[in-house]
């Protein structure tokens, strides 16, 4: 079965250190992986993605995530932490043999504060 | 672009009253989802559809209905409100190819149900 675990539900680091956001995922196919991040009060919004290639992602705000097939793992970083990082971060995996209905399995979420 | 908007922000519904959650999207996406969201529980999908005239039940569908008559349009309709559909409700859409794109997400609906 599809699944995707983010084993901490709180992350604390200093800002300017750097932090790690962790994600690992069980499918039966390829995985399509994606990071999205939620500011209090607001949706979602999307980060990066890893559908093939290079196994470093690069995305917005200066995040990267990298895909490690062995270790099932799609772990999100950022080599310098801002307090304006304080969020809740999703991540999501989508099985590629899962037909063509596009949904995504979610994370139950990992709250990251950035102390000053 | 407004991207997915989604109305009202806010809502206070008495226990078997209902009532209708807007959904609009001006990206031209074929697929769209409804989810709902608790403290704790990430995100679960209640419907989805993956073009006009087309729904689906995701996770947890009961209590819900949708329907997608256009393109652009994606209401969720709750028929007898109750205390456990409390909740934050987003919407999302995506685009085409052949393989998943970015959903986007609309900016949510705050719902209490007393």
């Amino acid at each position: 079965a599809q699944s995707v675990a983010q084993p901490e539900d709180q992350v604390n680091v200093a800002e300017g250190n750097p932090l790690t956001v962790k994600c690992t995922y069980s499918v039966s196919g390829n995985p399509y992986l994606f990071w999205y991040v939620q500011y209090p009060n607001r949706g979602l919004q999307f980060l990066l993605k890893y559908i093939t290639g290079d196994n470093l992602v690069k995305g917005s705000y200066g995040f990267e995530a990298e895909f490690n097939k062995s270790q099932t793992s799609f772990h999100l970083k950022k080599p310098s932490a801002l307090v304006s990082d304080s969020a809740l971060y999703f991540c999501a995996v989508r099985d590629s043999k899962a037909g063509n209905n596009r949904k995504l399995i979610w994370g139950l979420g990992t709250s990251l504060a950035v102390n000053p | 672009n407004a991207g997915v908007t989604q109305t009202p922000k806010f809502r206070i519904l008495k226990i078997g009253q209902s009532m209708t959650l807007q959904c609009t999207q001006d990206m031209n996406h074929n697929y769209m989802y409804w989810y709902r969201q608790d403290p704790g529980m990430g995100l679960k999908l209640i419907y989805y559809s993956v073009g006009a005239g087309i729904t689906d039940k995701g996770e947890v569908p009961n209590g819900y209905n949708v329907s997608r008559s256009t393109t652009e349009d994606f209401p969720l309709r709750l028929e007898l409100a109750a205390p456990s559909q409390t909740s934050v409700y987003f919407c999302a859409s995506g685009g085409q190819g052949p393989i998943p794109d970015t959903q986007y997400f609309g900016p949510g609906t705050r719902l209490t149900v007393l």
